[in-house]
């Protein structure tokens, strides 16, 4: 479909795993976002790219997390030694251009860490 | 404090009802402003911008008041449909014009 994909839907690991999670956002879309929501909570944002330049990362829990673009395209977010406490559904999103105000989300990556 | 402040509810209304949702935001240099629905165990989605004027979008109605800093959103005629999570989202000029805050949202429970 023409929609923000993320991959993998559902991702089981064990403590202390790196796990990396995948975005294909629409094609065109030059900003693209990364949100985390723990189970009945509110979404928690993490970073943005703005083509590929991320300009504001202080969103990012941890030195653990990372995330990059490439192509004014993909984006991957990667999470090292994994926690607990990081267990929560990962979202991407894109729009059209930054401050539009309008994202497109995928339906998220879910990430339980046992 | 947070940007984004919402009453969590549940509000749970009959069919037919009218409703709504407050929200306010913390920094007064908040730009453009938005409500969302988050259908359970789904992504947000957009529901509508809120403009300056007020703006409506059929049985929906979105008002802004920058000197108290809120937001509100009413919903006539409440449809089953209507059940849902509605996230206020703000966002800011400048170097975090990337970063729009989405409120905790309001969960909205419509019976027959």
């Amino acid at each position: 479909g023409a929609g923000v994909s993320q991959s993998p839907s559902n991702k089981v690991t064990e403590k202390g795993k790196d796990v990396e999670l995948r975005c294909d956002p629409i094609s065109g879309h030059t900003a693209l976002y990364w949100y985390r929501q723990r189970l009945g909570q509110g979404l928690e944002f993490l970073i943005y790219f703005q083509g590929n330049s991320a300009p504001d990362k202080s969103g990012l829990p941890s030195d653990r997390f990372s995330a990059e673009r490439t192509g004014e395209s993909v984006s991957t977010l990667t999470i090292q030694r994994t926690q607990q406490e990081d267990s929560a559904v990962y979202l991407c999103a894109s729009s059209l251009d930054i401050g539009t105000g309008e994202l497109f989300f995928g339906e998220g990556s879910r990430l339980t860490v046992l | 404090r947070k940007e984004v402040e919402q009453d969590p509810g549940p509000f749970n209304v009959p069919e037919g009802a009218t409703v709504a949702f407050n929200c306010t935001y913390s920094n007064s240099a908040s730009q453009s402003f938005f409500w969302y629905r988050q259908d359970c165990r789904k992504e947000p989605k957009l529901l509508m911008s809120v403009y300056s004027s007020g703006n409506e979008d059929g049985r929906f109605t979105a008002q802004l008041n920058r000197a108290s800093q809120y937001i509100s959103l009413l919903i006539r005629d409440s449809k089953l449909s209507d059940s849902a999570t509605y996230l206020c989202v703000v966002n800011m000029r400048g170097s975090t014009l990337g970063r729009l805050y989405f409120g905790r949202g309001t969960q909205l429970t419509v019976w027959p």
